[in-house]
């Protein structure tokens, strides 16, 4: 089967712009979860969606959101981009188990 | 809230020497632990996970386990090798919220 796959993998954004990330889970796959990794926070969870519905929601504020689609495909939008959004942004796919496999990521710089 | 205390926060070991890294969950519900390896610029790699109702899990040079009780668990590495040097991260993950709890990751040096 293929991996998780996102799309773009590199991003250069101006503060205050609003940016789209997109993930593709491995086939069959309804689970999928998105983290922000920065050097200094490590891996924060961002939110999880399974069948199109929101599960759970880290602690990130209102600018960040996210949908999943019948697919199963998921995207995740940061509005007003603030420096400190400046990180590798994961994705990551299970099935009805407990293995969670991540994509390789989008790194979002914000300038 | 839950958190994940992951340490050492970097560890250097000669190659051939063992490994051992500590994590610690405060969420008493959860019930899956698992560890990924990532390498500088690559994804993180699934490479071990233990279940609350198994004590101890081996996969070849790793091993893993698990004391409910104190809420720890630990990797284990041994006969090191330099291309295990990688950031090591665990996680926690409990049914009752669908989220994995990351560490804040090991740096894992292996000198040759």
């Amino acid at each position: 089967k293929a991996g998780v796959t996102q799309t773009p993998r590199y991003l250069i954004k101006t503060r205050g712009q609003q940016v789209t990330l997109s993930c593709s889970p491995i086939s069959g796959h309804r689970s999928v979860s998105w983290y922000q990794q920065t050097p200094g926070q490590g891996l924060q969870f961002l939110f999880e969606y399974f069948s199109e519905t929101q599960r759970n929601k880290g602690n990130f504020p209102g600018r960040f959101s996210g949908r999943q689609f019948s697919n199963s495909r998921s995207e995740m939008n940061v509005s007003t981009l603030e420096l400190g959004d400046s990180a590798l942004y994961l994705c990551a796919s299970r099935s009805e188990g407990y293995e969670q496999y991540f994509g390789p990521g989008t790194r979002l710089t914000v300038t | 809230g839950e958190n994940v205390e992951q340490h050492p926060s970097t560890l250097s070991v000669q190659e051939g020497d063992s490994a051992v890294i500590k994590c610690t969950y405060s969420d008493s519900a959860s019930n899956y632990f698992p560890w990924y390896k990532q390498e500088l610029g690559k994804r993180p790699q699934l490479i071990i996970d233990i279940r609350s109702n198994v004590g101890e899990k081996k996969d070849q040079r790793i091993a893993v386990t698990l004391n409910k009780t104190a809420k720890h668990f630990s990797l284990h590495i041994t006969e090191t090798q330099p291309e295990d040097s990688a950031v090591y991260f665990c996680a926690a993950s409990s049914p009752r919220t669908y989220k994995y709890i990351f560490g804040t990751g090991t740096r894992l040096k292996v000198l040759a």
